[in-house]
């Protein structure tokens, strides 16, 4: 399957700062990337669709300017979480979807503690 | 709304049985249905995927789909104590390629 890597795989930061956390394909070209933020013992919730070169679409009850994505290559997309709060803890994995297939595949996640 | 149901669990089955999980949906037009395997502390990986009515083998794992009942499957042969996670179900209703995904149900082989 396609590989897409994530960095870091765990961020710890302070309340108020922010925090950018990348996702990678690597092995093939990400049209689209997702965003998920997944709490302890609940399932994966997408938070943003990410298309490459074009401004990201937001899930509902997602703050866009909290969470800013940029996805300016087909390998390479970010997500900022601006003025990260303690509630902001979770565990953030991307996704990529090459053009034309339907299979997502995931990054292995970071995890962010904000203290 | 389009949800996505499974079971909670945990499932607990024994080594070398036969481990079914399942998983109904809302979206009448769902096209395209995957299974997740989600280990504790990791990311999911893709299993398998289905598209149409049927049964879909992949070594020691089966899909099975059907959408007029709206209900898709993971049979898991053989089972082994490494097979023990979160199986999350995840259906794409429509054609942006966003998936919504089921709780998740957890497993557990015992030896």
């Amino acid at each position: 399957g396609a590989v897409v890597s994530q960095h870091p795989s765990w961020v710890i930061c302070k309340s108020g700062t922010s925090v950018k956390i990348e996702c990678r394909s690597l092995d093939f070209q990400a049209t689209t990337m997702f965003w998920y933020r997944q709490f302890p013992k609940q399932s994966l919730m997408l938070m943003a669709t990410s298309n490459e070169g074009s401004k990201a679409t937001y899930e509902q009850g997602v703050e866009k300017d909290k969470f800013l994505i940029n996805h300016a290559s087909l390998t390479l997309s970010t997500l900022t979480v601006t003025s990260a709060h303690p509630e902001d803890s979770s565990f953030y994995i991307c996704s990529g979807l090459a053009g034309g297939q339907e299979t997502q595949y995931f990054g292995p996640g970071t995890r962010l503690l904000v203290l | 709304q389009k949800e996505v149901e499974q079971n909670s669990g945990p499932l607990s089955v024994p080594e070398g049985a036969i481990a079914s999980l399942n998983c109904t949906y809302s979206d009448r037009v769902s096209q395209s249905f995957f299974w997740y395997r989600q280990y504790s502390g990791k990311s999911p990986e893709l299993i398998m995927s289905i598209y149409s009515n049927g049964d879909k083998e992949d070594g020691r794992f089966t899909a099975q789909l059907n959408k007029a009942s709206q209900y898709v499957s993971l049979l898991i042969r053989d089972s082994q104590p490494s097979d023990s996670a979160t199986y999350l179900c995840a259906v794409n209703p429509g054609s942006n390629y966003k998936l919504t995904f089921g709780k998740g149900t957890l497993l557990t082989v015992n030896p």
